[in-house]
Formats: C-alpha cells, structure tokens, sequence
C-alpha cells in the first residue's frame, strides 16, 4: 500500500460540465502521475508531476489539465466532460530505488 | 510510435504453469515491469527486469531478452486467484511508461 486515495470513487456527470478527481498521497512522493484505462487500449498517461507545480504532459492530454499545489494532492479537471472521456482514471507515484509506479483504486467516470 | 504485443486471453488449468508473453518495439528501454490487476482493481507490481535473464520471486518469475524485444512472465503452481489480467509496461523514459493492452488469465479447477 504506498499511501494513495482517489476522489471521487464513483461519478456520473453530463456532457459540459467540468469534473475534478483528486488524488491524494501521504507518503511525500515526488512523481505523480494520472492514467485512464479503457477496453482495447491499456493504460495511458495523462498528465504527471514531478514536483509542486511542475507538471508535464503525457500521451493523452487533450481536454484534460492538472494541478499541484502541494505535495500531496494532484487533481485532474476536466474542463468540459465529453462521453469519449468515460473511462476509469487511476493515480499513480513512483518509489523505490526501481522506480515503481504503484497505483491508487481508481475512479470511475461515466459522462452521459 | 510505442509498440507493445501481448495475448488477449489465455487458460490455465489449476496446479499448472503458464507463460504470458510480451513482445515490444519501443524508442528508448529503460525496464520493463509486469503488473497484475484484477477485475474492478488496480494494478498491483509483480515485477521488474532491466537485464537480461530471469527473476524470480516465489511462483512468478519475469524473463527479458531486450536483443530481442522480449519477455514472458511465468506463473507456477496455479491458484484460482490467479485469475487475473497481466499487463505488460516498458519504461522508455524517465517518465514514460507504455502499457500493453494486459493479457486476461483465467484458471479453470
């Protein structure tokens, strides 16, 4: 267990409006990262950080921005929800000296 | 473009061994790490190789060749609980990770 919880678990929200998943660690971890995972595509990045306020794009970043205004927390919003953003969203660090990434519990994000 | 080639699905029997196979052309190697994720869970680390050769760690053991783009992971001694996806994810940089679509493992009594 490396410490990390994800809010909302569970959402269901319409097409336009904005949506904000939080991500929180207790452990101090420098790299946080958000991926979604959907059916026939595996994991992919959304966005990471590597430090408060230092962020960086990833694979899939298009409607999607983020946030770190302290250590523990990296929020994911959703400026303007579309039904291709349903998907489950999982936060991720990175520790150890192999650099693992270890995962939260994931949210999932319906958008009618 | 990052490649990664696992199978779909796969079963097993229970008490048997299986090998999951993951296949890769990426730009950049870094390591390679396998995850197990049930379904409704998150993933979960399993296990880690940047050399070439084995590792193994109680049932489950990785194996890479990165001269040939590849690795498989071996699962002993199967239990039910083993039923399970396992993806398959190539670092190619400091903080690029590339997962493959996951195999999904299903062991039959």
């Amino acid at each position: 267990d490396a410490g990390i919880t994800q809010s909302p678990r569970h959402k269901v929200t319409e097409t336009g409006t904005p949506v904000t998943l939080r991500c929180h660690q207790t452990e101090n971890h420098r790299y946080m990262y958000w991926y979604r995972q959907d059916p026939g595509h595996g994991l992919r990045l959304i966005h990471y950080s590597y430090g408060v306020k230092d962020t960086d794009k990833g694979e899939v970043s298009d409607g999607y921005s983020v946030s770190r205004s302290k250590t523990e927390d990296f929020l994911l919003t959703l400026e303007s929800a579309t039904s291709s953003q349903t998907s489950v969203y999982f936060c991720a660090i990175k520790e150890g000296h192999q650099e693992t990434q270890y995962f939260g519990p994931g949210t999932r994000l319906l958008v009618l | 473009g990052q490649n990664i080639d696992q199978p779909t699905e796969m079963t097993a029997t229970e008490g048997a061994i299986v090998q999951i196979n993951c296949t890769y052309q990426t730009s950049g190697f870094n390591g390679l790490f396998w995850y197990q994720q049930h379904a409704g869970e998150a993933p979960t680390f399993l296990s880690y190789n940047v050399l070439d050769g084995l590792e193994e760690k109680g049932r489950f053991s990785s194996f890479l060749s990165r001269s040939k783009g590849y690795s498989y992971l071996l699962l002993k001694e199967l239990q039910m609980k083993d039923s399970a996806s396992y993806l398959c994810a190539v670092e190619t940089g400091a903080n690029n990770l590339f997962f493959g679509t996951g195999t999904r493992l299903t062991i039959i009594p």
